[in-house]
């Protein structure tokens, strides 16, 4: 059974650092197929995604906050960390890991996903 | 970077009426790179289509996709109560994911 799983702090304060830490189940870090993305909701507005992370460790982020933005994993704990620095209120939103996936016939496509954790940037 | 542009924003309908949902692209987007995704309040969003038209596990037969190149529609033939939710388009292409930015399907 794949599950992900988020966890990470409520709240932050503008200025500071979120780390965030996707825990998976049910699957490798290490597979090939896979891999690990992580995607924001602000309250009542559409999908973000932020950044992705392959078996083979290469990284990509969204361009507009690629200077915050840094994703790892660690295939033995089967955990992928998402860090943004410089945290500001319009970074409020709830923030998905989603396992990517290349089928057998070439499609990709982020089959499974985690409830997602809330996070809320106030002073 | 490509843009997904979902249109329209809301759709009112009644149970088992047909929806018809449009997604384009402001280029063209690889087929297999092409999903759909249904999200429900206090949820995540839950995979319907991928491929452009290949149904994943689990969805039911009314939910179906169709296109290709920019134009991709997701077609849901009669509406159950439990269909009612937003709906999302999502491609990936160049290392680069994106989604566009959601219909909702409402209760008339």
């Amino acid at each position: 059974q794949v599950t992900l799983k988020e966890s990470g702090p409520v709240l932050v304060k503008p200025t500071e650092t979120l780390t965030l830490t996707c825990s998976v189940s049910g699957f490798s870090l290490s597979n090939a197929r896979m891999g690990v993305s992580w995607i924001r909701q602000p309250p009542g507005k559409a999908l973000e995604w932020l950044a992705h992370i392959f078996s083979n460790d290469e990284k990509y982020y969204r361009t507009s906050l690629k200077s915050r933005l840094s994703i790892s994993k660690d295939t033995s704990k089967s955990q992928v960390v998402l860090t943004m620095t410089n945290m500001d209120p319009v970074d409020t939103a709830t923030y998905h890991c989603a396992r990517g996936y290349f089928d057998s016939l070439g499609n990709y496509y982020f089959d499974y996903w985690g409830q997602g954790t809330l996070v809320t940037v106030s002073s | 970077e490509i843009v997904l542009t979902q249109s329209p924003g809301t759709l009112s309908l009644s149970p088992g009426e047909r929806a018809t949902l449009s997604c384009r692209a402001s280029q063209s987007v690889s087929s297999s790179f092409l999903a759909w995704y249904q999200q429900k309040p206090g949820q995540a969003p839950r995979l319907l289509i991928y491929g452009a038209s290949s149904r994943a596990t689990g969805i039911p037969g009314r939910f179906s996709g169709s296109g290709s190149g920019t134009d991709f529609t997701l077609t849901i033939s009669r509406l159950e109560p439990e269909d009612f939710a937003v709906y999302y388009c999502q491609q990936y292409g160049n290392s680069w994911w994106t989604f566009g930015q959601g219909t909702k399907v409402e209760i008339k």
